[in-house]
């Protein structure tokens, strides 16, 4: 692994489904993001965390939580999706020594139907 | 809370030839960071440039550098020679400074999307 992963690359998932979007880092970033992403909308924040055990709002956290059991992990979970919730998802990384530049992942595409 | 607006949601250009971004913020802070993220069709963002608002000069990156305006809470961004590779969407993004590590949250514009003509 070089950098982030997310797993999976895309899903389609009916609606009232519970799902977990995986982010894995194996640059030892002490903070980790959520984001999604929406057409004319730019990227919004979801949640935060600062460092493992830890975890923060962001601009649109409503039906989503997350959880930092460790440095390398950070999922997301929908507990009951929605249509709404149809985006593209990026996690990202960052590290004091880098100057805060945040590292993205490749990005889930997630379609509720 | 900051904001960031990008007011070309698209541009194209021919291969070689120069264009400028357009990116406004508002902020009641002094000292901040900003940022031009770069997407190509492969969705994968990927950092094109940085400034620190404590700097006065502009900073460049090869052939991408900024106009960073303080006072008029403006950066754009420059591409010269521009080239097929840099079609994509541009996306400019404001981050607060440091207070407290890991509450450096982006805020991002709502992107303009480039297109480089052969």
């Amino acid at each position: 692994i070089a950098g982030i992963t997310q797993a999976p690359t895309s899903q389609i998932l009916a609606a009232g489904r519970r799902m977990t979007l995986r982010c894995t880092q194996d640059m030892r970033h002490n903070a980790m993001y959520w984001y999604r992403q929406d057409l004319g909308l730019g990227l919004r924040l979801i949640h935060y965390s600062n460092t493992a055990g830890t975890t923060g709002k962001g601009e649109v956290p409503d039906g989503y939580s997350v959880s930092r059991a460790n440095t390398d992990d950070f999922p997301l979970t929908l507990a009951s999706a929605v249509p709404s919730q149809t985006s593209v998802y990026f996690c990202a990384s960052s590290v004091r020594q880098t100057g805060y530049e945040q590292y993205f992942g490749p990005g889930t595409r997630l379609t509720v139907t | 809370a900051q904001t960031v607006t990008q007011s070309q949601p698209e541009m194209s250009v021919q291969e070689a030839e120069t264009v400028t971004l357009s990116c406004t913020y508002d902020t009641s802070e002094s000292n901040y960071y900003l940022f031009w993220y770069k997407q190509p069709p492969s969705r994968q963002m990927i950092l094109v440039i940085r400034q620190e608002a404590y700097k006065q000069q502009n900073a460049t990156e090869n052939r991408f550098s900024v106009n960073f305006q303080k006072a008029a809470k403006s950066f754009s961004l420059k591409i010269s020679d521009s080239q097929l590779g840099d079609t994509a969407m541009y996306f400019c993004a404001f981050m607060n400074q440091i207070s407290n590590f890991g509450n450096e949250k982006l805020t991002f514009g709502t992107g303009t999307r480039l297109t480089i003509i052969p």
